[in-house]
């Protein structure tokens, strides 16, 4: 059973535009939300992050949101560049609900195409 | 300064081989972190280590899987009598101490295939 959701495979949107990435959870004990890059054939890249404490993070071009009554996250980068073409990969933990370890679950992953 | 480097970065063995995939990680980090990729899906969690301590091993699939880390830096993950659904991107992270989940630092992945 798939404990972190990506449901969109892939995304296009043109360069200047919005870039909106869902992810839905299941597990209502996950309290700490990531979202990482990746190019290929190289390793994920952490992008950004969220504690369920909080329903918003910016870091730059980058934002993510968090509600948590619906158990939904999306990442939103304003404006996108054709550099920010990858995959991108959600990812929850259990942080500060006593597992210890810091064992990511992700999603399946969102392949974003910026289109110049 | 240096990533987590893997080594190797391609393996193809035949089924019922053993492996062994290596693991170093950024200098000074204490956490160490072995994922499981395979096509189309997410890392999955395998083993985590806290300097030479594994802490966590619950997500290794089968007793075929070992890792270990026996001085806290180099890490190795071996995999004996291979099989065709152990073909993967087998990722190493680690991160240094005294942070949070953020800090988690990808290598590039060695990619198994089982033939």
């Amino acid at each position: 059973d798939q404990q972190v959701k990506q449901n969109s495979p892939s995304l296009s949107v043109q360069e200047g535009r919005i870039s909106i990435l869902n992810c839905d959870y299941t597990n209502s004990m996950f309290d700490y939300f990531l979202w990482y890059k990746k190019y290929p054939a190289e390793g994920p890249t952490f992008l950004i992050s969220i504690s369920s404490i909080k329903d918003k993070n910016e870091d730059g071009r980058f934002t993510v949101f968090l509600n948590k009554s619906a158990k939904h996250l999306s990442l939103h980068i304003v404006p996108s560049q054709p550099g920010d073409s990858a995959v991108y990969f959600c990812a929850a933990d259990l942080a500060y609900s006593g597992a210890g370890s810091y064992q990511l679950t992700f999603g399946k992953g969102t392949k974003l195409s910026v289109i110049p | 300064g240096a990533g987590v480097s893997q080594s190797p970065r391609y393996k193809v063995a035949k089924r019922g081989q053993d492996v062994a995939l290596r693991c170093d990680p950024i200098s000074g980090h204490v956490s160490l972190f072995w994922y499981q990729q395979a096509l189309g899906q997410g890392p999955e969690f395998l083993t985590y280590f806290q300097n030479e301590a594994q802490l966590d091993k619950s997500g290794l699939p089968s007793d075929r899987f070992f890792a270990e880390r026996p001085e806290g830096s180099v890490s190795t993950l071996k995999i004996q009598r291979t099989q065709q659904e152990d073909s993967a991107v087998y990722l190493c992270a680690s991160s240094p101490p005294g942070t949070g989940q953020d800090e988690q630092y990808f290598g590039p992945g060695t990619r198994l295939t089982v033939t």
